[in-house]
């Protein structure tokens, strides 16, 4: 089946720095999925950050920046610098685009601790 | 954003009995998820539906485990009877679309966690 498999947390940075988060898919369907980072903040529920539906394309919110990478099978999640109101858990995440399969695959999710 | 609302938020139940966990998507979708994840672990597929039918399911997703959304209300996920391995937090989602090229986007609640002692 589907695997989404993403840095292990937890990931420590301080305040301004910048931060990659490692995202790589595997997918059995032919046609190349949607891919996607979901972010939980503390004391809520998931929600979308960002979402990229064609290979080679980048997304970017709230200054967050993935890049759909076909070739390496590579969603990384990157942040120039980040805030102290980041730290969360995100997940990466694939949706199958063909066969009639579009179960949501998530990874384990990466606590991301931001130090002031 | 739109919502989805999850009650309870919490329940503690006698391994055995029966719970329903409810779910209150957003207005307009049409594809509803259920998800378990066990403390520490990963998020893991239970269940989709659409149009008041099953759509796929996991080997998670247990003939204790049943669905549905009578008349439009709420997506209810039940089990009959728990089991201690039933403890977990589940989430409900729900979508606007799907299939190729859609984006669909899964809206989430803040989770349901069920304890069987």
């Amino acid at each position: 089946g589907d695997s989404v498999t993403q840095t292990e947390g937890p990931v420590t940075v301080s305040e301004s720095e910048s931060l990659i988060i490692n995202c790589t898919y595997s997918a059995t369907s032919i046609a190349y999925p949607n891919l996607f980072w979901y972010v939980r903040y503390p004391g809520e529920g998931l929600q979308l950050l960002l979402k990229v539906i064609t290979a080679g394309q980048k997304g970017s919110s709230r200054g967050f920046e993935a890049t759909y990478n076909k070739e390496t099978t590579s969603f990384h999640l990157q942040k120039a610098s980040v805030q102290e109101s980041d730290s969360a858990v995100y997940y990466c995440a694939l949706v199958p685009t063909s066969g009639g399969n579009y179960k949501p695959t998530f990874g384990k999710g990466t606590s991301l601790v931001v130090h002031p | 954003g739109p919502k989805v609302l999850q009650i309870p938020s919490h329940q503690i139940i006698d391994m055995g009995q029966m719970v329903t966990l409810n779910c209150d998507p957003v207005s307009n979708h049409l594809y509803f998820y259920w998800y378990k994840q066990i403390l520490g672990q990963q998020m893991e597929f239970l269940v989709n539906f659409y149009n008041g039918k099953v759509m796929e399911k996991s080997k998670l997703f247990k003939d204790q485990f049943s669905v549905e959304r009578p008349d439009g209300s709420y997506f209810t996920l039940k089990i009959q009877p728990t089991a201690l391995e039933d403890s977990a937090v589940y989430f409900c989602a729900s979508s606007f679309d799907q299939g190729a090229n859609s984006g669909n986007t899964l809206y989430f609640g803040e989770g349901s966690r069920l304890i069987v002692v």
